[in-house]
């Protein structure tokens, strides 16, 4: 079946420019998140959606990062003024409960490597 | 929140059994014990997770400590295809900020033909 979905799956930006990275998460998924992972970590928690509502930002880096999900589906993580150090990978994630903690499982796209130079 | 200890690395032969610890030694009652594993170039996959009792899937088995403090994830016959690292994490049960994963840095595990 279809899993969660990322494009593109490699983004090389000159610094300053601005990037769009989407996800399409499993269909019918509720929640879903957005993860950054660097050179050799872990991933990241960056933000969190349940449906349309943006109901965590905490763990974006700045203001230069954005994300929405206007319709509870697609998600688009957005970068502006990329510099050297947003260069990661940018997983993406779904769960289908509307509280995603305990025994649930979340469902990662294969990630966008965002390569600023 | 919880922390979890995981060795950096770990090394085992093909076919042969794997037993791959975690330490959380400050969990609390009602945090769950999730499993998941990265591939290379892929994004993390879940594996398993438990509460109190031990479980086995299709994928692994995690054995968990009576007194909750650590856990081991048991692959029966690793194959090449298990080589990845391997991240032990805990969850909450409701509340707080329970949604999210927190991921250490895993235990990367090589599988030797």
């Amino acid at each position: 079946g279809a899993g969660v979905s990322q494009s593109p799956r490699y983004k090389v930006a000159k610094r300053g420019q601005d990037v769009a990275l989407r996800c399409d998460p499993i269909s019918g998924h509720v929640s879903l998140f957005w993860y950054q992972q660097a050179l050799g970590q872990g991933p990241e928690f960056l933000t969190y959606f349940q449906n349309e509502a943006q109901l965590d930002k905490s763990g974006l880096p700045s203001d230069r990062f954005f994300a929405e999900r206007p319709e509870g589906s697609v998600s688009t993580l957005k970068i502006q003024r990329t510099q050297q150090e947003d260069s990661a990978v940018y997983l993406c994630a779904s769960s289908l409960e509307l509280t995603s903690g305990g025994a649930n499982e979340q469902f990662f796209g294969p990630g966008t490597r965002l390569t600023v130079l | 929140d919880a922390k979890t200890t995981q060795p950096n690395s770990m090394e085992s032969n093909e076919e042969e059994p794997v037993h791959l610890p975690c330490n959380h030694s400050t969990i609390s009652g009602t945090d769950y014990i999730h499993w998941y594993r990265q591939l290379p170039s892929q994004g993390p996959e879940y594996v398993i997770h438990g509460l109190t009792s031990n479980v086995n899937n299709r994928m692994a088995s995690l054995a968990i400590a009576e007194d909750r403090k650590s856990s081991t994830l048991i692959l029966h016959r690793a194959t090449l295809r298990d080589a990845a690292v391997y991240y032990c994490i805990l969850r909450g049960y409701s509340g707080g900020s329970n949604y999210k994963l927190t991921f250490g840095k895993g235990t990367l595990l090589t599988v030797n033909p």
